[in-house]
């Protein structure tokens, strides 16, 4: 069974603090993806990668970078968090020629 | 760039009842078309994914149709639940890249 983790489901950090969500996919696939997710705005990609090391800037990349040093794990850095990053951020990995997208149970973030 | 549009963002409707959510892109250069559900504060789950070249696929009570040349997708729900109840969220692919609609909301009444 397929299976996408994502380190916290909630997470509460103050304006300024560095953080980091981790995701993590065990069907050994070559590309993952950030989104976050606002409501009214569905579904914003930040930052995908598809292979070790490499990654390409989504949609909406300012204030975000990202680190893909193993194949299994893809990690969302905020440098220096603010309010408007306050968010539903959600995971997904895809195998290279596979068709779905497979989504972990997202990260709720708010910034104080 | 694509844009995914879902009408209407919000539905309610008595349980028993057949319904049809909308899912429109501006490209109809997709790969594929995937449906998904979100329970709230959830991920997303799989529905349906409906490839370029084909027209629907069926999975169920649900049924998702594919229109490339006019830019449109629908999901089909038959004798809808109250566990329907969830925000059903379309995606169309572009190579890389998925782009998702910002959901209906459904509500289905016991």
């Amino acid at each position: 069974d397929v299976k996408v983790t994502q380190s916290s489901r909630y997470l509460v950090k103050r304006t300024g603090e560095k953080v980091f969500l981790e995701c993590v996919q065990d069907m050994d696939h070559e590309n993952m993806f950030w989104y976050r997710q606002d409501p009214g705005l569905g579904l914003r990609l930040i930052y995908f990668s598809y292979d070790v090391k490499m990654k390409e800037k989504g949609d909406i990349p300012e204030g975000y970078s990202v680190s893909r040093e193993k194949k299994e794990r893809f990690s969302l850095i905020l440098e220096s968090a603010s309010t408007n990053q306050t968010s539903m951020y959600l995971c997904a990995s895809r195998r290279t020629g596979g068709e779905e997208q497979y989504f972990g149970p997202g990260t709720r973030l708010t910034v104080t | 760039k694509q844009e995914v549009t879902q009408i209407p963002a919000a539905l309610s409707v008595p349980e028993g009842e057949n319904l049809v959510l909308n899912c429109s892109f501006t490209d109809s250069a997709i790969y594929n078309l995937q449906w998904f559900r979100q329970d709230p504060g959830k991920g997303l789950t799989s529905l349906l994914l409906i490839q370029s070249s084909q027209r629907e696929q069926t999975s169920g009570r649900l049924n998702a149709s594919l229109d490339k040349s006019s830019g449109r997708s629908t999901l089909y729900i038959a004798a809808s639940q109250p566990g329907d109840s969830a925000t059903y969220l379309c995606a169309a692919r572009d190579f890389n890249k998925f782009y998702f609609g910002s959901g209906t909301k459904l509500n289905v009444k016991p």
